[in-house]
């Protein structure tokens, strides 16, 4: 089945741990996008990336890192920089040419303890 | 600033009607999305709006207004699987997604 696999669901990581989620797809779609979900807030982009080998800065990239190194990967690296990072973590995809609508993956879920 | 406005939570009677609005003021317009997001998963896909006016999809219509920088997301004859969060997003000028908060909507029986 065609569709975006994000891992772990669920993962706990202690204050000073840099952790990675892991994304992958397979609908072939050229741009991937990772969001922070908190409470009571709108989705937050952290980092997106139009083209393997070529990634931006979202609104909120301090403390995260990512790469793209192939088509169907957008790893992020939340590292100990990031003063909390206890969040719903949503990477999503979207078709070049099209509404703009995004494919989202189910979500990791960071808890810093 | 952008901003867009959703109320934070709404209640509704199973089998009822329900109403989300959605207000905006963004720099540029270039359409509206709502998605449905149940709690702990992933936002699905509802509607997408470019022009004016209501798009009908089954139980769901998404309207827009883009001089009052307005829409809604209407949801007829409820059921409980509907309660959810329902999210607005606005594509601005730089093609960029600007979310709103989401609205929490609780169905009763």
């Amino acid at each position: 089945d065609g569709g975006i696999t994000q891992s772990p669901k669920y993962l706990f990581r202690k204050e000073g741990q840099n952790v990675t989620l892991s994304c992958e797809q397979n609908l072939n779609h050229d741009a991937m996008y990772w969001y922070r979900q908190d409470p009571g807030q709108g989705l937050r982009l952290i980092y997106y990336s139009q083209i393997v080998n070529d990634f931006q800065k979202g609104d909120i990239a301090e403390g995260y890192s990512v790469s793209r190194e192939k088509k169907e990967s957008f790893p992020l690296t939340v590292t100990s920089a990031q003063k909390n990072p206890t969040a719903f973590y949503l990477c999503a995809t979207s078709a070049p040419a099209d509404t703009g609508e995004l494919f989202f993956g189910e979500g990791s879920r960071l808890t810093v303890l | 600033g952008q901003n867009i406005d959703q109320p934070t939570e709404m209640t509704a009677t199973e089998g009822a009607i329900v109403q989300i609005n959605c207000t905006y003021q963004t720099s540029g317009f270039n359409g509206l999305f709502w998605y449905q997001q149940h709690a702990g998963e992933a936002p699905t896909f509802l509607s997408y709006n470019v022009l004016d006016g209501l798009e009908e999809k089954g139980r769901f219509s998404s309207f827009l207004s883009r001089s009052k920088g307005y829409s809604y997301l209407l949801l007829k004859e409820l059921q409980m699987k509907d309660s959810a969060s329902y999210l607005c997003a606005v594509v601005d000028s730089n093609y960029q997604l600007i979310w709103g908060a989401g609205t929490k909507l609780i169905i009763k029986p």
